[in-house]
């Protein structure tokens, strides 16, 4: 079946443009979760969402990024004037939601290079 | 910030051989899960330990887990090409559904 999605695969942008990252759930999938994975690292993470609503945004690293999931499925991570220090690899999960433990599916991730 | 650390942050075997790696974290922990992650396949969950439980196995995979020295170790026995990746550990501290704390990781190579 269908697996986590992103796109774009690859983002390559200028100092203090903005970008648009985007993530496409395991259908049914009420969990959301968006992570940052910088070189030689394990993932960092961002945000937490349980259907439309953010349970837990304690990861986001400051106020140039936000996230939204308007319907309840597909997100958007969005970072305002990006820094070179916000290149790095953006990864998506999505879990069920419903279980006391609940194993979170990773997507390919988005390569973020910031010029 | 990273929970933890995985010990070596490199390991170099012979296909065969069996691989152990190491995971100590910071917080007390409701789960922990490892993780392997190779360009193939991206990030792909392994296996998962209560923090009740001290031992469990998954076909080639051993996991053990010591609350009280706040450490875990992965054991891949029989190695084969195809296990070369990085390994993560990864630990939850709350309920349901978490926002897992990632370790550095092990990146493992399997020479044939």
């Amino acid at each position: 079946g269908a697996g986590v999605s992103q796109t774009p695969s690859n983002k390559v942008t200028e100092k203090g443009k903005y970008v648009e990252l985007r993530c496409d759930p395991i259908s049914g999938h009420t969990a959301l979760y968006w992570y940052r994975q910088s070189l030689g690292q394990g993932p960092e993470f961002l945000i937490y969402f349980q259907g439309t609503g953010a349970a837990d945004d304690s990861g986001l690293p400051n106020d140039r990024f936000f996230a939204v999931r308007p319907e309840g499925s597909v997100s958007t991570l969005k970072i305002q004037r990006t820094e070179r220090g916000d290149s790095a690899v953006y990864l998506c999960a999505s879990s069920s939601g419903l279980a006391e433990y609940d194993e979170q599916f990773f997507g390919p991730g988005t390569r973020l290079t910031v010029l | 910030s990273q929970q933890g650390e995985e010990d070596p942050q490199a390991l170099s075997i012979q296909e065969g051989e069996n691989a152990t790696m190491n995971c100590s974290y910071k917080t007390s922990i409701n789960n922990l899960q490892w993780y392997r992650q190779n360009s193939g396949r991206g990030l792909v969950h392994l296996i998962l330990i209560r923090s009740n439980e001290r031992e469990k196995h998954s076909g080639r995979l051993r996991v053990t887990l010591d609350t009280s020295k706040k450490s875990s170790s992965l054991l891949i026995t029989a190695s084969r090409a195809a296990d070369t990746a990085s390994y993560f550990c990864a630990t939850d501290s709350g309920g349901g559904a978490d926002g897992l704390t990632f370790g550095k990781g092990t990146h493992l190579i399997i020479q044939p």
